[in-house]
């Protein structure tokens, strides 16, 4: 099994640019979930999945959107990227709808000049 | 509302020496926890979770609900320790939450 993938590794975008970053995961889990990860800031949510066919915001949605395509993939789109966006971005699983335990992708380093 | 806090955001020790990483929360319900570790440039990967009480590369953590805490703790650092500790909680009761909650992190330094 590859677990979680994660595609690209790395991006830069130009202000206003859009970019759709994709995310697919080979365990058969229900839930999925977007995370920022920032210095000094930790890990924040941005959207989630429980359930193929439904998303919801987390922490810090807003410039994002998703879409959960199947139960594999869950893809985080910037429509019109800033460069508060600059972030490492990673995607999660999780077996169960509870928020049990997450298996994480190997990130996309995002640069927004 | 759920709240994890790490109040160490940077954590130094000599290689031999004790560690512990303090994890404290916030939750009205029965909470499920973990530490997840994150070596440099790497994902994330969980390192242990309360419910299991095993010992990974030599870590523990005791779940103290009185003191609402999940410390992290090994008797004798590595330096291959070093690395990015985040403390998480999740709802695991009845109807609870699909979401991990994170603390902000505490990265460890094991020095030589």
């Amino acid at each position: 099994n590859a677990g979680v993938t994660q595609t690209p590794k790395f991006q830069v975008l130009k202000t206003g640019q859009s970019m759709t970053l994709q995310c697919a995961q080979d365990m058969n889990h229900n839930s999925m979930y977007w995370y920022r990860q920032d210095p000094g800031m930790g890990l924040r949510l941005i959207y989630y999945s429980a359930s193929e066919g439904t998303t919801d915001k987390g922490e810090v949605p807003n410039g994002y959107n998703v879409s959960r395509l199947n139960k594999r993939e869950f893809s985080l789109r910037l429509e019109s990227a800033a460069p508060s966006q600059t972030s490492v971005y990673f995607c999660a699983s999780s077996p169960r709808d509870r928020g049990y335990e997450q298996y994480f992708g190997p990130g996309t380093r995002l640069t927004v000049t | 509302a759920q709240r994890v806090t790490q109040p160490e955001k940077l954590l130094s020790v000599f290689k031999g020496a004790p560690v512990e990483l303090k994890c404290n929360y916030s939750y009205s319900g029965s909470p499920e926890l973990f530490w997840y570790v994150q070596y440099s440039r790497q994902r994330l990967q969980l390192l242990l979770r309360h419910i299991s009480r095993e010992s990974i590369k030599g870590f523990t953590a005791d779940l103290n609900k009185g003191e609402t805490s999940f410390h992290l703790k090994k008797p004798f650092a590595q330096e291959e320790d070093s690395a990015m500790y985040y403390c998480a909680l999740s709802d695991f009761s009845q109807g609870g939450s699909e979401k991990l909650v994170f603390g902000k992190g505490t990265k460890l330094t094991v020095n030589p």
